[in-house]
């Protein structure tokens, strides 16, 4: 079974820019969650989207937005880009079970490669 | 909401000798704990999780840690460590469906 797939795996861009990453999730997972890596911050949670929905959303800037399509499949988008957006934005899938819709805390998350985005 | 401290941020042990990597959470109710080791260049990769089946975890490559309720803990272990375990390691855990990640420690391996 194929992992999750991030693209582009590089990118360059400049400030005022605006960027898009995408995520694949492993086939059948229906929830994708991001994440932002800095050696400052760490691993810090931005949003996690089951169904199309976005279920949770982490302490960021209105200029970080997500989507999922029905292929489970999901962008996130950060618009009027700045030098400290510059990261590794990772990506996790993991498979929900339940009706509800709420995690299930024994899911295991499957992360991607990761796409390192530089800011100049 | 729930936390994760990890004490030591760079861990450096000889090649053979024990590997113990430190984690304290901080939780009211029982946690879910994880973790998760990252090799350069690449994502996270699950190492093992507490879900309170047992206290004792044993998880991928050799690594085990063991859920200590009276001291918040969360320590890895590993008894002999390979050149090949040098990366970084956190610790997580769930919190409000979501899953909060400590600062991370990056074990050193000396030949």
């Amino acid at each position: 079974k194929a992992g999750v797939t991030q693209t582009p795996r590089y990118l360059i861009k400049t400030r005022g820019q605006q960027v898009t990453l995408s995520c694949s999730p492993i086939s059948g997972h229906r929830s994708v969650s991001w994440y932002q890596q800095t050696p400052g911050q760490g691993l810090q949670f931005l949003f996690e989207y089951f169904s199309e929905t976005q279920r949770n959303k982490g302490n960021f800037p209105g200029r970080f937005s997500g989507r999922q399509f029905s292929n489970s499949r999901s962008e996130m988008n950060v618009s009027t880009l700045e030098l400290g957006d510059s990261a590794l934005y990772l990506c996790a899938s993991s498979y929900h079970r339940g009706t509800s819709g709420r995690a299930s805390s024994y899911n295991e998350q499957f992360f991607g490669p990761g796409t390192r985005l530089t800011v100049l | 909401a729930q936390s994760v401290t990890q004490l030591g941020s760079h861990v450096s042990v000889s090649e053979g000798a024990l590997v113990l990597l430190r984690c304290n959470y901080s939780s009211s109710v029982p946690p879910y704990l994880f973790w998760y080791v990252q090799y350069p260049n690449q994502g996270l990769q699950l190492l093992l999780k507490y879900t309170s089946a047992a206290t004792l975890v044993k998880g991928i490559n050799g690594f085990e840690a063991e859920f200590k309720k009276s001291e918040t803990s969360f320590h890895l272990t590993k008894p002999s460590a390979h050149m090949s375990d040098a990366a970084e390691y956190f610790c997580a855990v769930r919190s409000d469906d979501k899953i909060i990640f400590g600062k991370g420690t990056r074990l050193h391996i000396l030949p």
